[in-house]
């Protein structure tokens, strides 16, 4: 059973638009929200976090928006660079319960010049 | 300094064969965790290390045993694996093993069983 789902593997855009990855969760117990990059051949980096007290956070290009009610989230990237082109994942734990973060399938950005 | 650092980068080896990777990390995290990662899915945790000890242990087969000599190290010992063990092993660090603090992942180490 997938608990959080990104049900787009992959996204094409071009450059200087706005790219928007979305993430869909099913345990209402998910309260703390990460997004990764990978490159291939790299580990994961760090992107950006929310936590359910808020329903926006920014950083730099980087803005993740939560719905809680819906149990959604999405990163958007404005301005898309080629460089952002890589796979993104979102992650979701439950700050009260276990440490454990449960992994989105990713979704492949491709940033086109 | 966040980075989280892995050897080897490849390895090769038989089914009857014991190796093991490296995981190394200076920022001073309390937390450390292996995943296995397949291609084209998500990062699966193995177990995590808070404090040196380990706390979680996902189910993994005893083929796999991790070790954690000190707070910057961490090792996964290899023996008698499968084919199917084949893929990218994670090592990631966090200040400390709770939600809410995020996770600083290596470059992995891509494995073959051959």
């Amino acid at each position: 059973d997938q608990q959080v789902k990104q049900n787009s593997p992959s996204l094409s855009v071009q450059e200087g638009r706005i790219s928007i990855l979305n993430c869909d969760y099913t345990n209402s117990m998910f309260d703390y929200f990460l997004w990764y990059k990978k490159y291939p051949a790299e580990g994961p980096t760090f992107l950006i976090s929310i936590s359910s007290i808020k329903d926006k956070n920014e950083d730099g290009r980087f803005t993740v928006f939560l719905n809680k009610s819906a149990k959604h989230l999405s990163l958007h990237i404005v301005p898309s660079q080629p460089g952002d082109s890589a796979v993104y994942f979102c992650a979701a734990s439950a700050l009260g319960g276990t440490y454990k973060y449960i992994f989105g399938t990713g979704t492949r950005l491709k940033v086109l010049a | 300094d966040t980075e989280v650092t892995q050897t080897p980068k490849h390895l090769v080896m038989g089914m009857t064969n014991k190796k093991s990777l490296k995981c190394e990390q200076h920022m001073g995290h309390r937390a450390m965790y292996w995943y296995k990662q397949k291609a084209k899915k998500p990062p699966e945790l193995m177990f995590v290390y808070s404090y040196e000890k380990l706390s979680i242990n996902e189910s993994v087969p005893s083929r796999f045993s991790p070790e954690c000599p000190n707070s910057s190290l961490l090792n996964l010992h290899l023996h008698a694996l499968q084919p199917e063990d084949s893929a990218l092993y994670l090592c990631a660090s966090s200040q400390q093993a709770r939600a809410g603090y995020e996770q600083y992942f290596g470059p992995g180490t891509r494995l073959t069983v051959t």
